[in-house]
């Protein structure tokens, strides 16, 4: 069974500047998260999904990031315009019931220049 | 807000040495669970835990749900140099499905 797949891996931007991360969950997982690491760090909380409908939002810095997962699979996270502080690890994570426990993709290495 | 205390910080150990880690919440939690996260990647399920004094092994690894549901161990016996890496406990409490992760144990293994 395939993992959660992120893209892209790494991304080096200047400051201002728009960015976008993609990710697909593991099959039939309708719950989805994405997290954001920063260096020395757990992850924390940005948005989780239940299937389209963002249902945990208050973490996300509304004022930049932006969230969407239309069809209720595929999922993107959008900053814009990217900040210097936005430097980080996005993760995107899965689960499915009953447990709800969470797989992680690889993430996505951001880079604010 | 819920915090994990997670320790140690990092461990330095000779291959074959035995490790032992813990966190501990400020709040009670319904699952914990254990994730190594290696250079460069996402973190990986090591253990998930769903009830208290639950003690799960997965191969070498050894992990318990403390009693309180407030605290949860992992050991690792006979280490290797691939158990090199960080190791996040993370802690789950009620209906909400947020996790709350500790700040990781940095484990490095001299062979």
């Amino acid at each position: 069974e395939a993992g959660v797949v992120q893209s892209p891996r790494y991304k080096i931007i200047e400051k201002k500047q728009p960015v976008a991360f993609w990710c697909n969950p593991i099959s039939g997982h309708n719950t989805l998260y994405w997290y954001r690491q920063n260096l020395g760090q757990g992850p924390e909380l940005l948005i989780r999904y239940e299937n389209e409908e963002a249902v945990d939002d208050s973490q996300l810095p509304k004022d930049r990031f932006s969230a969407e997962r239309l069809k209720g699979v595929d999922s993107t996270l959008k900053i814009q315009p990217a900040e210097l502080g936005d430097s980080a690890v996005y993760l995107c994570a899965s689960s499915t019931r009953p447990t709800e426990t969470q797989y992680f993709g690889p993430g996505t290495r951001l880079l604010v220049l | 807000g819920q915090q994990l205390n997670q320790s140690p910080q990092s461990m330095f150990i000779q291959e074959g040495e035995d490790v032992s880690m813990n966190c501990t919440s400020s709040s009670i939690f319904n699952t914990w669970l254990w994730y190594k996260q290696d250079p460069g990647e996402g973190p990986v399920l090591l253990i998930a835990l769903y009830k208290a004094g639950e003690l799960t092994s997965n191969g070498r690894l050894t992990a318990q749900f403390g009693i309180t549901r407030k605290d949860s161990f992992l050991n690792i016996s006979a280490s290797i140099p691939s158990d090199v890496g960080i190791y996040f406990c993370a802690g789950r409490g009620g209906s909400n499905y947020k996790l709350t992760f500790g700040k990781g144990t940095l484990l490095t293994v001299n062979p």
